[in-house]
């Protein structure tokens, strides 16, 4: 069965911090995508980032990093001298090839205080 | 990216009444839609998956007949929640897969929805 974990359920961090959002996951297949999302208070999810299974290059975008690692199902999140703007809760997502399904992670609830 | 709009964004309505929640997909044809909710400090639950141009196929435990889903065209899919009950009270957020992005979802704003 596919099975998207995030264990920390919230994050609180002081401006400029770097932390990392972890996410373990679970399925059989051997071809599948996983995702990350920001949600702020606003509630909309926004999309950050889409990575596949056969590609575990890690992956930098501004002041986020994404670290893959197969061997352990692992896709975490790190996110650089961390803002204010960056509160939000962020959810860790699975789908596999053949459906069109994402199975979602409960979320990280991350707070960035000044 | 891809552009995802909802309508309304928020309701309060009476309990028995129904309630239409549209999603539409701005800059791009989905030919699948997907309707979530979420409870407070939740994750996203999928209730249903919309397929244009025919029938909704739902998660195990949502019932059809109370959540009227109907996705007539590439671009817009509507969830009715009828005979409301304080219970259905929640966040309903929809998305849309777009096929020039391969498998990624990209979400509405959602619809904060609350039965007295």
């Amino acid at each position: 069965a596919q099975k998207v974990t995030q264990a920390q359920t919230e994050i609180s961090v002081v401006e400029k911090e770097d932390v990392t959002l972890d996410c373990v996951y679970e399925t059989r297949d051997t071809t599948y995508y996983l995702f990350w999302y920001k949600q702020p208070p606003s509630g909309e999810l926004v999309f950050l980032i889409r990575r596949n299974s056969f590609d575990e290059q890690n992956e930098i975008s501004g002041r986020y990093s994404w670290n893959f690692q197969k061997s352990t199902s692992s896709f975490n999140f790190t996110i650089t001298a961390s803002q204010v703007v960056d509160s939000a809760v962020y959810f860790c997502a699975l789908s596999e090839v053949n459906t069109d399904k994402l199975i979602f992670g409960t979320g990280t609830r991350l707070q960035v205080f000044p | 990216g891809a552009v995802v709009s909802q309508h309304p964004s928020r309701v309060i309505c009476k309990s028995g009444t129904s309630v239409k929640i549209e999603c539409r997909s701005l800059d791009f044809q989905a030919t699948t839609m997907f309707w979530y909710r979420q409870f407070p400090k939740q994750s996203l639950m999928l209730m249903a998956t919309s397929n244009e141009g025919s029938k909704a196929t739902y998660e195990q435990g949502v019932e059809k007949d109370k959540f009227l889903i109907n996705h007539a065209s590439l671009t817009l899919s509507t969830l009715t929640v009828t005979s409301a009950h304080p219970e259905d009270s929640s966040f309903y957020i929809c998305s849309a897969r777009n096929p020039n992005g391969g498998e990624t979802q990209y979400f509405g704003p959602g619809t904060r929805l609350l039965v007295l």
